[in-house]
């Protein structure tokens, strides 16, 4: 199974700055890479697809980039509804597995 | 507006089964892929069963292949998973999703699994 190491963890942000999570890869998954956002109590929301594609609806301060076998999720000015758990999910093989997840909090 | 509502959760003894459904709306069901994905209480979220639009294909992976089957009714725009031989490590929030083959787009609002005696 391909596994798939995100990080951090966790980490504490102030509102406007940058914050940036990474997911890697365990081999090539190409693009097919996704991320989503989870609030407590809630179900995930799909944020981006194709490593760099925005889903619908979803504001433009997400982004999502790649570097051979690591991707990364930025979000360019952190806002009050933003925090949460973030997972990405690798889709170029079965089983898809996800990250282990980052919990973003507002400092 | 995409509608996924599941139902059938509940306390179940290990080794029963139950039977999960997802009623879904808002778009033309029988187009899409669907999926189960699960979440253990406080962990990540895990893959669990897709099926193809007919319902002739049905994937899983190993830790419920064998005790879990995926199916639907493209007449009643459903989708069912049927879970035998349960486990207490199968305690999670299943999330009915639909699935673009290499990820989930809609997601429901999940119903929880507990397996305990």
């Amino acid at each position: 199974d391909i596994q798939m190491t995100q990080s951090p963890a966790s980490l504490s942000a102030s509102l406007e700055e940058i914050v940036t999570i990474t997911c890697q890869a365990s081999q090539d998954i190409g693009n097919w890479l996704a991320w989503y956002q989870q609030k407590p109590g809630k179900s995930p929301q799909l944020l981006i697809y194709g490593a760099t594609s925005l889903a619908d609806g979803v504001p433009s301060r997400f982004s999502g980039s790649r570097s051979g076998t690591q991707y990364s999720l930025k979000i360019s000015r952190l806002q009050v509804e933003d925090p949460g758990i973030y997972y990405c999910l690798q889709g170029y093989s079965a089983p898809r597995t996800f990250g282990g997840g980052t919990k973003l909090e507002l400092k | 507006e995409v509608q996924l509502v599941e139902s059938g959760g509940g306390l179940v003894q290990p080794g029963r089964s139950l039977k999960l459904s997802c009623a879904a709306s808002g778009f033309t069901f029988s187009n899409y892929y669907m999926a189960w994905v699960r979440q253990a209480p406080k962990k990540g979220l895990e893959w669990v069963a897709t099926i193809s639009t007919s319902g002739s294909r049905t994937y899983y992976p190993d830790s419920v292949k064998g005790r879990f089957t995926i199916s639907r009714d493209n007449a009643k725009s459903s989708l069912y998973l049927q879970m035998n031989s349960l486990k207490s490590e199968d305690t999670a929030t299943y999330y009915c999703a639909t699935d673009r083959q290499d990820y989930f787009d809609y997601w429901g609002q999940g119903v929880m699994v507990t397996v305990s005696s």
